[in-house]
């Protein structure tokens, strides 16, 4: 089963903006991290947030976590053509396994 | 470039068949989990491998096993294929250590494309 759902499933923007991807959890954490996925090929680990982080960034991401509400953001600033891919949430809860979602479709248009 | 290499890339079968695939895991890495991701879905664990021993499994039949050596590198093996195994295999690599804490961050390899006719 899922634990993380990523919303939107789909996103379409232009060049320039910025794109924002939520996630919602339904247990406790250890932390949480994003990949993104190119053209189903294997996955990039973006980022990790502890589940004692609220927020953190790196490059042109900014993740945030609300543990309270279970759920977490990725924005990417300034995006561009090659961020096009899909954006996976997986959540690590003490376990052996990530507990990936159904990720969110990121299409940047040039 | 993570660092982690899988074999081989694509690979088509026939119902009732056995597979075997292949991961090399990054440098310093010795713990091996497996995924599987069906088109449009999130990757699914299989099962993780630690010290050649399985050390934590998905809601996968026993027709799917694993074996790692001690070089850290890793084989999954799926006996009697079925129609529904056809998806993305991924392998990932992660560093089990006391030390380092219990972060289990992991790093994927390309991944091998199983088609199951």
């Amino acid at each position: 089963s899922q634990q993380g759902e990523e919303d939107p499933q789909a996103l379409s923007i232009q060049e320039g903006e910025n794109a924002t991807m939520n996630c919602s959890y339904k247990t406790s954490i250890n932390n949480l991290q994003w990949y993104r996925q190119n053209s189903g090929r294997g996955l990039v680990h973006l980022i990790l947030i502890r589940s004692n982080e609220r927020e953190k960034h790196s490059g042109r991401l900014r993740v945030t976590l609300d543990t309270s509400k279970k759920s977490s953001s990725l924005l990417i600033t300034a995006s561009r053509a090659a961020d096009t891919a899909s954006y996976f949430c997986a959540t690590d809860n003490w376990g052996r396994a990530l507990t990936f979602g159904s990720g969110t479709r990121l299409q940047v248009q040039p | 470039e993570t660092g982690v290499t899988q074999s081989p890339t694509h690979l088509i079968k026939t119902r009732g068949q056995q597979v075997t695939l292949r991961c090399s895991s990054q440098s310093g890495h010795n713990t091996v989990s497996w995924y599987q991701q069906a088109l449009g879905q999130g990757p699914q664990f299989i099962f993780q491998y630690y010290r050649e021993e399985e050390n934590g499994r998905g809601n996968f039949p026993p027709r799917f096993s694993g074996l790692q050596f001690p070089n850290y590198s890793s084989e999954l093996n799926v006996n009697a294929l079925e129609l529904d195994d056809s998806a993305l295999y991924l392998c990932a690599s992660s560093l089990t250590d006391g030390l380092a804490g219990p972060y289990n961050e992991q790093f994927f390899g390309p991944g091998t494309r199983l088609t199951v006719l």
